[in-house]
């Protein structure tokens, strides 16, 4: 079984521009998560799915971003109009939900650098 | 609301040395779970532990070791005979529990850990 895979690892772009990244979660995952680190702080959450429908996002969320799960599967995130702000790493984590407990299991994130 | 508090920013201790890792959380909920994660340079989060806010029993997994206290709120981790690779950034989470929950994790700002050979 192979882990959260995420790509591009790392993309560096101008202020201004629209970047999108992916993430192919664990197969039979039915959550999907987004978060968000910055340099020196742990992950902030910014969005779940569960299945194809997001269910939830966070006030860190604005306007310029948008996610994604057709299908259920893989999710995007999209960031429009990019801002210095936006630099962080992005990070996508997948989680069986069950009725009892889960664990979520990280993918090793996308590195956003806009200048 | 809820919160984790890492107080230590940075460790740095010799290989072979005994390294406590403290974890001090906030919330309102009776049920909760509390996680370790670890960071090495590479980036990707890595799952340690889960435990259940029913459960107080201390776990230990070979030279790791977590122990949970309810009555001062904490979740500590200790790293027994620590070992170079052992160096990494650890978080310590939580989340609420029961039948509605989102399960969105709760981050501390994290304990950079510097194993010296």
């Amino acid at each position: 079984d192979t882990g959260v895979s995420q790509d591009p690892r790392h993309k560096i772009t101008k202020r201004g521009q629209n970047v999108t990244f992916r993430c192919d979660p664990i197969s039979e995952h039915n959550r999907l998560y987004w978060y968000r680190q910055t340099l020196g702080q742990g992950p902030e959450f910014l969005t779940y799915f569960q299945n194809e429908a997001q269910l939830e996002k966070s006030r860190l969320l604005s306007d310029r971003f948008s996610a994604e799960r057709p299908k259920g599967s893989f999710s995007t995130l999209e960031i429009q109009r990019t801002e210095q702000g936006d630099s962080a790493m992005y990070l996508c984590a997948s989680s069986l939900r069950t009725g009892g407990t889960d664990t979520q299991y990280f993918g090793p994130g996308t590195r956003l650098t806009v200048l | 609301a809820q919160k984790v508090t890492q107080a230590q920013t940075e460790i740095s201790v010799v290989e072979k040395e005994d390294v406590t890792l403290d974890c001090v959380y906030e919330t309102r909920d009776t049920t909760y779970y509390l996680f370790w994660y670890k960071q090495p340079p590479s980036g990707e989060l890595v799952f340690l532990i889960r435990r259940n806010s029913f459960d107080e029993q201390n776990e230990i997994s070979g030279r790791y070791s977590w122990n949970f206290q309810k009555s001062t709120s904490s979740f500590n981790f200790t790293i027994t005979a620590s070992q170079v690779v052992d160096s990494a950034v650890y978080f310590c989470a939580l989340s609420e529990a029961g039948m509605n929950r989102d399960d969105k994790i709760i981050f501390g700002k994290g304990t950079r850990l510097h194993i010296l050979p």
